[in-house]
Order: C-alpha cells, then sequence, then structure tokens
C-alpha cells in the first residue's frame, strides 16, 4: 500500500510566483521521521528537510517553508519566489521505526516543479 | 562535507558481461544504501548494509550482488544483467540506519 501520497504529478509557474507541494503519509507508528528531497534533472537526490514525528513546529529557511500537521497526516512544502533553478522533482519521503522498516525511505511518486522565466 | 561519490557515471553493459558499480563516503557513515530508480518513479531500495554488514535485501534478483569492503565503500556487482534493469543506480549513506540518508550522482547504466 503507498504510504506516502503525493497527489500533484506537475505544477508549471512563472517565475517569482510561490509552490506548494503536498504529501500525505500514512503510518501506524508514533515515531517516524518525514524528508523531503529535490531531484533536478542532473539526477542527484538533494536532501531538504528533516522533520521527526514528535516536532511540529514548522519552519522557514530562506525561500523554503514547511507545514508538518499530524492531525491531517500531511508535511506540505512550499517555495516563496520560485526561481527558474528550482525546477526539478520533489519527493516527500517517510521513514518508520518499525523493526521491518528500519532504514527505509518510502517515497512519494514525486512532483514535478516547472518555472518558467 | 556531506558528499557520496558514485563511479561510473555512466555505463553501457551487455547482457553477458560483469561489471561493478562503485560509491564512496568519507562522512564516518556507518549505514550505506543502493537504489534504484526508473524513469519518472521514485528510487527503489534495494540493499541497506549497516555496519558492513548486510542488514536488508529487498528480494532483488541475484544478478545485482551488493558488497561493503570497508565502512567507506560500498560496491554493486552486476552480473548477466536484462534490458529491464536500465536505471539510474543511486548509492546513499547516513550516519546510522535511522538518520538522514545522504545521496551520490547515481550511474546511470544501460543494458543492452
Amino acid at each position: 500500500a503507498q504510504k506516502v501520497t503525493q497527489a500533484q504529478t506537475e505544477i508549471s509557474v512563472v517565475e517569482k510566483e510561490d509552490v506548494t507541494l503536498d504529501c500525505v503519509y500514512e503510518t501506524r507508528d508514533t515515531t517516524y521521521y518525514l524528508f523531503w528531497y529535490k531531484q533536478p534533472p542532473s539526477g542527484e537526490l538533494v536532501f531538504l528537510i528533516r522533520r521527526n514525528s514528535f516536532d511540529e513546529q514548522n519552519e522557514i529557511s530562506g525561500r523554503y517553508s514547511w507545514n508538518f500537521q499530524k492531525s491531517t497526516s500531511s508535511f506540505n512544502f512550499t517555495i516563496t519566489a520560485s526561481q527558474v533553478v528550482d525546477s526539478a522533482v520533489y519527493f516527500c519521503a517517510l521513514s518508520e521505526m518499525t523493526t521491518d522498516s528500519w532504514g527505509k525511505l518510502q517515497f512519494g511518486a514525486g512532483t514535478q516543479v516547472v518555472v518558467t522565466p | 562535507d556531506t558528499e557520496v561519490t558514485q563511479t561510473p557515471k555512466h555505463l553501457v553493459m551487455g547482457m553477458t558481461n560483469k561489471k561493478s558499480l562503485k560509491c564512496e563516503q568519507h562522512m564516518g557513515h556507518r549505514a550505506m544504501y543502493w537504489y534504484k530508480q526508473k524513469a519518472k518513479k521514485p528510487p527503489e531500495l534495494m540493499f541497506v548494509y549497516s555496519y558492513e554488514k548486510l542488514s536488508i535485501n529487498e528480494s532483488v534478483p541475484s544478478r545485482f550482488s551488493p558488497e561493503c569492503p570497508n565502512s567507506s565503500l560500498l560496491n554493486l556487482h552486476l552480473h548477466a544483467l536484462q534490458p529491464e534493469d536500465s536505471a539510474l543506480y543511486l548509492c546513499a549513506s547516513s550516519q546510522h540506519s535511522e538518520e538522514t540518508q545522504y545521496f551520490g550522482p547515481g550511474t546511470r547504466l544501460l543494458v543492452l
């Protein structure tokens, strides 16, 4: 069963617009981690942020911000004032702390972000 | 420094060839991973090594053989691959298996 759902397949914006990427996850664990990774056309997965299940504090880091809500099992990500260099596939991922899942990153399908000048 | 290196960047091989992919990290991480990623799909975990021991094998076919010679190196030996094995192979490492994984640039493999 899909544990991480990224319903948006592709989002296209014009430079300087804000972009919000949705992520909904499913787990029975009380302890887990959520991640966002960025994959530009070059292929390398770039780590952006990690949140544990006990830390619902939302954060802003430069043009990036995150909204973690356990009540709705969502971990959304926003790029403010988008730039062409933000064009990439963005993956949300879940890591559970059960014995069978220890060390496994379970990725969503990814959202392609296209920023045009 | 969060650098994971992978060689080669590109590899073309026939179905009867034997080749190896190499991954290296010098961050003192004790967990290392191999992922396979097909076009327009998320990465899929293949193997996890923790403290140089294989801890997870996601039912990967035996034509893929991982090896962890030491805590900094991870190899993936390839033999008798099929065209459907063509993909981007990503290596990652983390301090421990529950910590953040940092990925290398990947090896793009084409099997003819």
